[in-house]
């Protein structure tokens, strides 16, 4: 079945230094990928999204994500964490001809210390 | 443009009654609208798919009598929590697929807190 796993929970990382947050999916052909950040009681907020073409997508607050077609997966990236990116980051994917619906990961909680 | 809005933002109501809970496209048209629900420190559940004019599509476990959608116009859909008790307390977030765009993009509204007591 198709599914999106973010295999981390919880992240913390030095204001400053670098951030990889990890998403896999399990999907036969391309799906539509998507990454939203969330803050505590608040919606969510579409940070970047892959549909086609170059695999490296670059998206707003300075975070980027590459589409891995070979390790299934999309990960998103910033070079340096301010501590205002303390959030809930969520991949979600959409898989066409499956129901047409987006599916979201677990989550991570990404924690930036000063 | 694509902005999504859900009204109320925070809603308290006392177990049993029912509340309403409103999602408008604000600029655009949205032929499929969907609705989430989101437990703390979980993540988004797609409770049910509702298209412009017809009946709501429910997914597997989510009770169609008790969480009512309607979907009366091209811009506004309705969630409905009937005889709401406590355990129906969370934060239901919905979304809209622009009838003009792609079928694979939807935009997400800034949610609603339910507090059942």
């Amino acid at each position: 079945a198709q599914s999106v796993t973010q295999p981390d929970i919880h992240i913390t990382v030095s204001e400053g230094a670098s951030l990889e947050l990890r998403c896999n999916y399990s999907y036969g052909a391309t799906p539509y990928l998507f990454w939203y950040v969330q803050s505590p009681g608040q919606g969510l907020q579409l940070l970047l999204k892959y549909f086609s073409g170059d695999t490296l997508v670059q998206g707003i607050k300075g975070f980027e994500a590459e589409f891995k077609r070979s390790q299934s997966s999309f990960n998103l990236r910033k070079p340096s964490v301010h501590w205002s990116d303390a959030a809930e980051y969520f991949c979600a994917v959409f898989f066409p001809g499956y129901g047409n619906k987006l599916v979201f990961g677990a989550g991570t909680i990404l924690r930036v210390k000063s | 443009g694509a902005v999504v809005s859900q009204h109320p933002s925070r809603v308290i109501c006392k177990s049993g009654t029912s509340v309403k809970i409103e999602c408008r496209s604000l600029d655009f048209q949205a032929t499929t609208m969907f609705w989430y629900r989101q437990f703390p420190k979980q993540s988004l559940m797609l409770m049910a798919t509702s298209n412009e004019g017809s009946k709501a599509t429910y997914e597997q476990g989510v009770e169609k009598d008790k969480f009512l959608i309607n979907h009366a116009s091209l811009t506004l859909s309705t969630l409905t929590v009937t005889s709401a008790h406590p355990e129906d307390s969370s934060f239901y977030i919905c979304s809209a697929r622009d009838a003009s765009g792609v079928f694979y993009e939807q935009y997400f509204g800034p949610g609603t807190r339910l507090t059942v007591t």
